[in-house]
């Protein structure tokens, strides 16, 4: 069965920092991968996706995320996070023959001064 | 915005009580797909309704069901509300049906609350 893994539950940085989000994923062929951010009391906002080609993809915000097939990974990264950054992000996989997406569990977070 | 209405934002209601939700796509979208995000469940897909027609199924109670209207508009019922039930509940829009890599879009949510 396929599954999304966000091995972080939380993760503070301070203001400035640079930031890495993981998502790991099980799935037999190449999946389609999608990270979105859930601000307080929001929907949830797509920052980018990976369909096919460049293994790095560039997103809204500065948010870039790099996908490793070897790994199975589909990391979320940006060099210098805002205080507005704070918020709920998710990973998700698209699989062909199934039209719905698979979520991780989220990670939260917190940006400190 | 993303484009993609949800109607209400909140809803209070008691158990054993029935509610509609519902979601209008981005123009241009045929697809509409439904989804609850629960503290305990995380984000969990319920339904899918492609042009008219319901496409696909996750895991969406008996007590639930949903529809899409010719204009495209889907709404989703749930009834007999058991206060497991209160959650957010988001729709999300996308172009195709199925068949490849395809963007959904989500709306900003219902937030359910049933007491």
């Amino acid at each position: 069965a396929q599954s999304v893994t966000q091995p972080d539950i939380h993760i503070t940085v301070s203001e400035g920092a640079s930031l890495e989000l993981r998502c790991n994923y099980s799935y037999g062929a190449t999946p389609y991968l999608f990270w979105y951010v859930q601000s307080p009391g929001q929907g949830l906002q797509l920052l980018l996706k990976y369909f096919s080609g460049d293994t790095l993809v560039q997103g809204i915000k500065g948010f870039e995320a790099e996908f490793k097939r070897s790994q199975s990974s589909f990391n979320l990264r940006k060099p210098s996070v805002h205080w507005s950054d704070a918020a709920e992000y998710f990973c998700a996989v698209g699989i062909t023959g199934a039209n719905n997406l698979f979520f991780g569990t989220g990670t939260r977070l917190t940006v400190i001064p | 915005d993303s484009g993609v209405t949800q109607t209400p934002k909140h809803l209070i209601t008691a158990t054993g009580q029935r509610v509609t939700l519902r979601c209008s796509p981005r123009s241009g979208d045929l697809s509409v797909y439904w989804y609850q995000q629960s503290l305990d469940q995380g984000l969990q897909f319920l339904i899918q309704y492609y042009n008219g027609e319901e496409r696909a199924k996750g895991n969406i109670l008996e007590r639930f069901s949903a529809q899409q209207f010719p204009d495209l508009h889907s709404e989703l019922n749930l009834s007999s509300l058991e206060l497991g039930d209160s959650a957010l509940y988001f729709c999300a829009s996308s172009v195709r049906g199925s068949g490849g890599p395809d963007t959904q879009y989500f709306g900003p949510g219902t937030r359910l609350t049933v007491l």
